[in-house]
């Protein structure tokens, strides 16, 4: 099984501050990984696949990197409705999926 | 627009099976592959497996042994069946659609349903 780490758990940001949020494989997952957004009492929303290309309706402020082992989702400018929980997902060992374990984004 | 809504009891004992159902709205079941998602409080998600129109399906082989995906196309409905659940296996439940962009990933989900094992 692919263990997906990500880092920090939780990262405090400033309105409009830039966040930049990791995910690490345990091995490589090529550009296998999508990142989604949770919000309270919500399901997950996929933003990103492929590991850099944004779904439609993701905001340009969203951008990923990365392949092989590391990924890296950055939010240019932080806005209020961006506080949330992010996860990464690799989808490269089928038909083991596997999710990291989150970051929360709050409030500085 | 397409929406998915899960139902099911929401307290199940332990040794017993969890029975859950996906139905789809606002859209055709056929073309996609319809997967089941949980996520135990606090933590990541974890998928348990798929199920296609076709009625082809996969599970992931940690819970494999204990899942059961079936679909009834006419109802536009799709089901999980977990077997002798645990504690470990309190969770909410989503239904899930696969992005047809490419990709095992997921872009429509059900709300959730939060399933408690406990006697």
């Amino acid at each position: 099984e692919i263990v997906m780490t990500q880092s920090p758990a939780t990262l405090s940001v400033s309105p409009g501050e830039r966040a930049t949020l990791s995910c690490r494989a345990s091995q490589s997952v090529s550009n296998n990984l999508a990142w989604y957004q949770q919000k309270p009492g919500q399901a997950p929303r996929l933003l990103i696949y492929a590991a850099s290309i944004r779904t439609t309706g993701t905001p340009a402020r969203f951008s990923g990197s990365g392949s092989g082992t590391e990924f890296t989702l950055t939010i240019s400018s932080l806005q209020s409705e961006d506080f949330a929980v992010y996860y990464c997902q690799q989808n490269n060992n089928w038909p083991l999926l596997t999710f990291g374990g989150g970051t929360k984004v709050e409030i500085k | 627009q397409v929406q998915l809504q899960e139902s099911g009891p929401g307290l199940v004992k332990p040794s017993e099976t969890l029975s859950l159902t996906c139905t789809v709205s606002g859209g055709s079941i056929s073309n996609y592959y319809w997967s089941w998602i949980r996520q135990p409080p606090g933590k990541g998600p974890e998928w348990i497996g798929y199920i296609q129109y076709s009625g082809n399906t996969k599970s992931n082989p940690s819970l494999e042994s204990r899942v059961t995906i079936s679909i009834d196309t006419s109802k536009s409905q799709f089901s999980l069946q977990l077997s002798s659940v645990t504690a470990a296996d309190t969770a909410i439940y989503y239904c899930a659609r696969r992005f047809d962009g490419g990709g095992w990933f997921f872009d429509l989900w059900g709300r959730g349903t939060l399933v408690t094992v406990s006697s």
